[in-house]
């Protein structure tokens, strides 16, 4: 089964601060994305990356940057924390294009104050 | 920007019925999928139906496509406790582009 991890569940975090949230998955997939999810207004694409060192921008990138050092990881940054990013965050991988199913991570509630 | 949106926002109904959820979306697609989300949880895929396809089996699901009506409908026969979750349809954003858009979702509860 293909497993797709999550640095953390719950996350409290400082304005202002910056923060990593750490993603990995197990089955050599070529491409992983960063969603937030919000009620309300669904899953909306942050950051995706097809390849190790390649990304693109999602739907909404801003504040936020990613790092794709190895196949397996890929991570979100928030350089700058603000109260406006406390959101589920989900990770997803797939092995392919479109036409392949996306396999989430269990999720990580961050909380900014 | 929103390509699948469900309907409806929420449904709640008794253990034993069927539950039906909608999704339309605006541009031509290569496929639709459908996800379940249990509460506080990541997404689980359901089921992929392609644009050539019109009806799909899977267990309890059955997942309908009308490409002309650009709508797709999963329902769910005869429902369990168990599955109260969010359902959640994904469309391929077109133009070769890699993404998946997703709608926000319908709420279904499953009353024992």
């Amino acid at each position: 089964d293909v497993k797709v991890t999550q640095s953390s569940r719950y996350l409290v975090k400082r304005t202002g601060e910056k923060v990593f949230l750490e993603c990995v998955q197990d089955m050599d997939h070529e491409n992983m994305f960063w969603y937030r999810q919000d009620p309300g207004l669904g899953l909306r694409l942050i950051y995706f990356s097809y390849d190790v060192k390649m990304k693109e921008k999602g739907d909404i990138p801003e504040g936020y940057s990613v790092s794709r050092e190895k196949k397996e990881r890929f991570s979100l940054i928030l350089e700058s924390a603000s109260t406006n990013q406390t959101s589920m965050y989900l990770c997803a991988s797939r092995e392919g294009g479109p036409l392949y199913e996306q396999y989430f991570g269990p999720g990580t509630r961050l909380t900014v104050t | 920007s929103q390509q699948g949106e469900e309907d409806p926002q929420a449904l709640s109904i008794q253990e034993g019925e069927n539950a039906t959820m909608n999704c339309s979306y605006k541009t031509s697609i290569n496929n639709l999928q459908w996800y379940r989300q249990n509460s506080g949880r990541g997404l689980v895929h359901l089921i992929l139906i392609r644009s050539n396809e019109r009806e799909k089996h899977s267990g309890r699901l059955r997942v309908t496509l009308d490409t002309s009506k650009k709508s797709s409908s999963l329902l769910i026969t005869a429902s369990r406790a168990a599955d109260t979750a969010s359902y959640f349809c994904a469309t391929d954003a077109g133009g070769g582009s890699e993404k998946l858009v997703f709608g926000k979702g319908t709420k279904l509860t499953v009353n024992p």
